[in-house]
């Protein structure tokens, strides 16, 4: 069992651009959440993903969005980039009873 | 929504001193309050977690436990190692599987 894995590691975008991050959950969980780390904070909620629906959403404007593929694998799409946005973007898969589990994380740098 | 305060930002301890990191929430419902290890550049790792129909909980040399009444909670590492030295989040949520309000984590530096 690989975990969760993300894709890409590292990314360098300049402002104004967009972004696609991936995220393949662990094997057994169909719930995906994704946060942002900025540099020395904790993780901030961005949203869930269940049964290919969006179920929460934290205080993130609609320039993030995502998506859940019926593999139960996700995407984090971020459009207009701004310097701000640059930060450690984690994935946690996790189901009913079962603990999250957090992937590596895409660094996201925006010059 | 969830507001979750962790103190202190940083503790430097002596190998083998017992080290405590406290948080405070301030949303009722919540009820599942995990603990989260984080090495530099890697990810979060949960290493326990408490539910709140249950005080205390201990997993060998780490124990963690909840007043909910007072809305806080902490974590106790007994008998620090250097291996132990990383960056230490809080959360809480309503459940496991549901959005988690981290604080803001604590640096811990176990000195040899």
């Amino acid at each position: 069992d690989a975990g969760v894995t993300q894709s890409p590691t590292h990314l360098i975008k300049t402002r104004g651009q967009q972004v696609t991050l991936r995220c393949s959950p662990k094997s057994g969980h169909d719930t995906v959440s994704w946060y942002q780390q900025a540099l020395g904070q904790g993780p901030q909620f961005i949203f869930q993903y269940y049964e290919e629906e969006e179920r929460q959403r934290g205080n993130f404007p609609d320039r993030f969005s995502g998506h859940q593929f019926p593999n139960y694998s996700s995407e984090l799409n971020v459009n207009a980039l701004l310097l701000g946005d640059s930060a450690l973007y984690l994935c946690a898969s996790s189901s009913v009873n079962n603990e999250q589990f957090f992937g590596p994380g895409t660094r996201l740098t925006v010059l | 929504g969830e507001n979750v305060e962790q103190h202190p930002s940083t503790l430097s301890v002596q190998e083998g001193d017992s080290a405590v990191i406290k948080c405070t929430y301030s949303d009722s419902a919540s009820n599942y309050f995990p603990w989260y290890k984080q090495e530099l550049g890697k990810r979060p790792q949960l290493i326990i977690d408490i539910r709140s129909n249950v005080g205390e909980k201990k997993d060998q040399r780490i124990a963690v436990t909840l007043n909910k009444t007072a809305k806080h909670f902490s974590l106790h590492i007994t008998e620090t190692q250097p291996e132990d030295s990383a960056v230490y989040f809080c959360a809480a949520s309503e459940d496991n599987f549901n959005k988690f309000y981290f604080g803001s984590g604590t640096k811990l530096n176990v000195k040899p």
